[in-house]
C-alpha cells in the first residue's frame, strides 16, 4: 500500500449533479495530482496541486476544479455531471520535483 | 502533440518471458515509468528510466532509448499473478511542472 487514501470508494450520481472526491496524500508528500481513468484506457491528467495552488492542468473543462489544504490533502469537485464523467478517479501524491507518484485506490464514479 | 503507443493485449504462458513495447512522441521528456494495474485497482510502480539503457529489478526489467522514443518492459518467469494491465507513462516537464502522460495500457493474460 502507498499510504495514499481516497474517499469515497464508490459513488453513484445523476446527470447535472455535483460531486466532491477526497484524497489524503502520503506522509511527507506536498504535491497531489488527479487523474481520470475511463474503462479500458490509461489515466488522463486532470490537474496538479502544490502549495495549495493549481500549477498544471490537462484538457478538462472548468467544471472540474480542486483544492489543496495546508495538510496537503486535496479535493476534486465536478459540477454539472455528464454521463461521460463515469470513470475511476485516481489521485497521486509526490514530493515536488521528484519523479515517482504514488497512487491511491481510486474512487469509482458512476453517472446515471 | 503527445502520443504514447503500446499493444492493446498480449498473452503468454507461465514461466515464459514477455516483452511489452512502448513508443512515445512527447515534448519535455523527463523520464519514463512503467506501472502495473490489476482490474479495479490503482496503478503500482514497477520501474523508472530517465537515461538510456536497461534497469533490472528482480523478474522485471525496463529499457529506454530516448533517441528512438522507445521503451520496453521485460517480464521473466511469468506467474499467473502477473495477469494485469501494464501502463507506460512519460513524465513530461512543461510550464514549470511535471505531469504523467499515460498510454492506454497493455492487458497481459498469463495462461497455465
Amino acid at each position: 500500500e502507498t499510504g495514499v487514501t481516497q474517499s469515497p470508494t464508490h459513488l453513484i450520481k445523476t446527470r447535472g449533479q455535483q460531486v466532491t472526491l477526497r484524497c489524503s496524500s502520503q506522509s511527507g508528500h506536498n504535491t497531489v495530482s488527479w487523474y481520470q481513468q475511463a474503462l479500458g484506457q490509461g489515466p488522463q491528467f486532470i490537474f496538479q496541486y502544490y502549495r495549495e495552488e493549481e500549477n498544471g492542468r490537462g484538457n478538462f473543462p472548468p467544471r472540474f476544479s480542486g483544492l489543496q489544504f495546508p495538510n496537503y490533502s486535496s479535493e476534486l469537485n465536478v459540477n454539472a455531471l455528464e454521463l461521460d464523467d463515469s470513470a475511476l478517479y485516481l489521485c497521486a501524491s509526490s514530493f515536488w520535483g521528484t519523479g515517482e507518484q504514488f497512487f491511491g485506490p481510486g474512487t469509482r464514479l458512476t453517472v446515471l | 502533440g503527445q502520443n504514447i503507443d503500446q499493444p492493446t493485449e498480449m498473452t503468454a504462458t507461465e514461466r515464459a518471458i514477455v516483452q511489452i513495447n512502448c513508443t512515445y512522441q512527447t515534448s519535455g521528456f523527463n523520464g519514463l515509468f512503467w506501472y502495473q494495474q490489476h482490474a479495479g485497482e490503482a496503478p503500482t510502480f514497477l520501474s523508472y528510466n530517465v537515461l538510456d539503457g536497461l534497469e533490472e529489478k528482480g523478474r522485471f526489467s525496463s529499457f529506454l532509448s530516448r533517441s528512438k522514443g522507445y521503451s520496453y518492459l521485460l517480464l521473466k518467469e511469468l506467474q499467473m499473478k502477473d495477469s494485469a494491465s501494464y501502463l507506460c507513462a512519460v513524465r513530461s516537464l512543461s510550464g514549470g511542472y511535471n505531469k504523467l502522460i499515460f498510454g492506454a495500457g497493455t492487458r497481459l493474460a498469463v495462461h497455465p
